[in-house]
């Protein structure tokens, strides 16, 4: 079946404009995650949403990150004013609730601000 | 310190040869371990759970050590295939589902 996607696979912005990430999740995953990694460094969870729960917010780095989610599909990450240190990998992931450990990864959106 | 430290290699090492991968982990709380592959520009995948009793799966065997909070991956008969970067993740069950993730160790099988 399909897996996670994720769009746009690159994006080039100017300092200072707004991004939109895009991810759906693979049908049926209750769970999903966004993580965030630079060149050569690990993944840093960024936000988490379960179901109708509210989503867990506490890796986002500032307040100019935002995510959403419509109920267990497609969910959105917004970065305002974006800085030349958000340039990384967005990374989406998703799972069955109960399943902690198989998170299925999409394939990341590379964001580069000039 | 950070959560997850791993040694960041990279282990070069011919075909054929066994090699092994550790972590360490901050937070003794922490209730489930695996091991991600992610090859280069691509994204992470599940290489095995960690299993407190040491687990294998063809030529890799995981092992857990909660006293000294430490992780292993261990690969035999190396091939080409393998080449990648292994991450060492961890559930710290912090109430949050997400997973921490160690930087990596890069493995680089040579013919």
């Amino acid at each position: 079946g399909a897996g996670v996607s994720q769009s746009p696979s690159n994006k080039v912005t100017e300092k200072g404009k707004d991004v939109e990430l895009r991810c759906d999740p693979i049908s049926g995953h209750t769970a999903l995650y966004w993580y965030r990694q630079r060149l050569g460094q690990g993944l840093e969870f960024l936000i988490y949403f379960q179901g109708n729960s509210a989503p867990d917010k506490s890796g986002l780095p500032s307040d100019r990150f935002s995510a959403e989610r419509t109920g267990e599909s497609v969910s959105t990450l917004t970065i305002q004013r974006t800085q030349q240190e958000d340039s990384a990998v967005y990374l989406c992931a998703s799972s069955l609730g109960g399943a902690i450990g198989t998170q299925y990864f999409g394939p990341g959106t590379r964001l580069l601000v000039l | 310190r950070k959560e997850v430290e791993q040694d960041p290699g990279p282990f070069n090492v011919p075909e054929g040869a066994t090699v092994a991968f550790n972590c360490t982990y901050s937070n003794s709380a922490s209730q489930s371990f695996f091991w991600y592959r992610q090859d280069c520009r691509k994204e992470p995948k599940l290489l095995m759970s960690v299993y407190s009793s040491g687990n294998e799966d063809g030529r890799f065997t995981a092992q857990l050590n909660r006293a000294s909070q430490y992780i292993s991956l261990l690969i035999r008969d190396s091939k080409l295939s393998d080449s990648a970067t292994y991450l060492c993740v961890v559930n710290q069950d912090t109430g949050r589902r997400a997973l921490t993730f160690g930087s990596g160790t890069r493995l680089q099988v040579q013919p």
